[in-house]
């Protein structure tokens, strides 16, 4: 069926390096691809998000990456500090009727970052 | 500027109970989505609501009900609560009519099940 989904579950990082997290989509159909963070114990945030008429979008320490060909997305994170430890999801914006989206995403990347 | 505001934070039933839990939008918001996250899983939809109606719903069953008021908050109701319905319920909001929806999301409403 169709999913939004993650390479690696888990990724180990040094502070000070650069992370990537890598996220695999099914549906050629979706228009809008968005990256939450979400720290224990709280709400997913937003990070940052990309339409599918675009390749790349960059924000602050943050770049995310869309290849349409493979159906694959990453977040890339820049000198990555302890701050970044958390759970990454990419979420899919699917449109489900006149006017409405609906979000699904996949089971997450934990990313921890070594001082 | 508010974000999205859930109460409470955390709430302990036990089986077959009923449970509210409670969603204030983002300041300017209209659409309010709820999900439910599994510990280690993504959140999975539950319903949307816009202009106090449902307007879409995931595959929860009817046990799970809600309601937006003319302010935008929003209720999730649980009834006859199951073990498995422990979760945390996070609430999301965004603008209908916007470019691209995007949804923000509150801090969650911790739902443990005896």
């Amino acid at each position: 069926g169709e999913s939004v989904g993650l390479h690696l579950p888990t990724l180990s990082v040094q502070e000070g390096d650069n992370s990537i997290i890598n996220c695999a989509y099914s549906n050629s159909a979706s228009d809008y691809f968005i990256w939450y963070k979400q720290e224990s114990g709280k709400g997913p945030q937003f990070i940052i998000d990309i339409r599918s008429n675009m390749d790349k979008r960059q924000g602050q320490r943050v770049t995310v990456l869309l290849n349409k060909t493979v159906k694959h997305l990453s977040l890339q994170i820049a000198a990555t500090q302890p701050g970044d430890s958390a759970v990454y999801f990419c979420a899919e914006n699917r449109r489900s009727g006149a006017g409405s989206y609906q979000l699904t995403f996949g089971k997450g990347t934990k990313l921890s970052v070594i001082p | 500027d508010a974000g999205v505001t859930q109460s409470p934070t955390h709430l302990i039933k036990t089986r077959g109970q009923q449970v509210t839990l409670r969603c204030s939008p983002k300041s300017g918001h209209d659409t309010v989505s709820w999900y439910q996250q599994a510990l280690g899983q993504g959140p999975q939809f539950i319903f949307q609501y816009y202009e106090e109606e449902e307007r879409q719903r995931g595959n929860f069953p009817d046990r799970f009900s809600g309601h937006q008021f003319p302010n935008y908050s929003s209720e999730l109701n649980v009834n006859a609560l199951l073990l498995g319905d422990s979760a945390l319920y996070l609430c999301a909001s965004s603008l209908a009519g916007s470019v691209l929806y995007t949804q923000y999301f509150g801090p969650g409403t911790r739902l443990t099940v005896l």
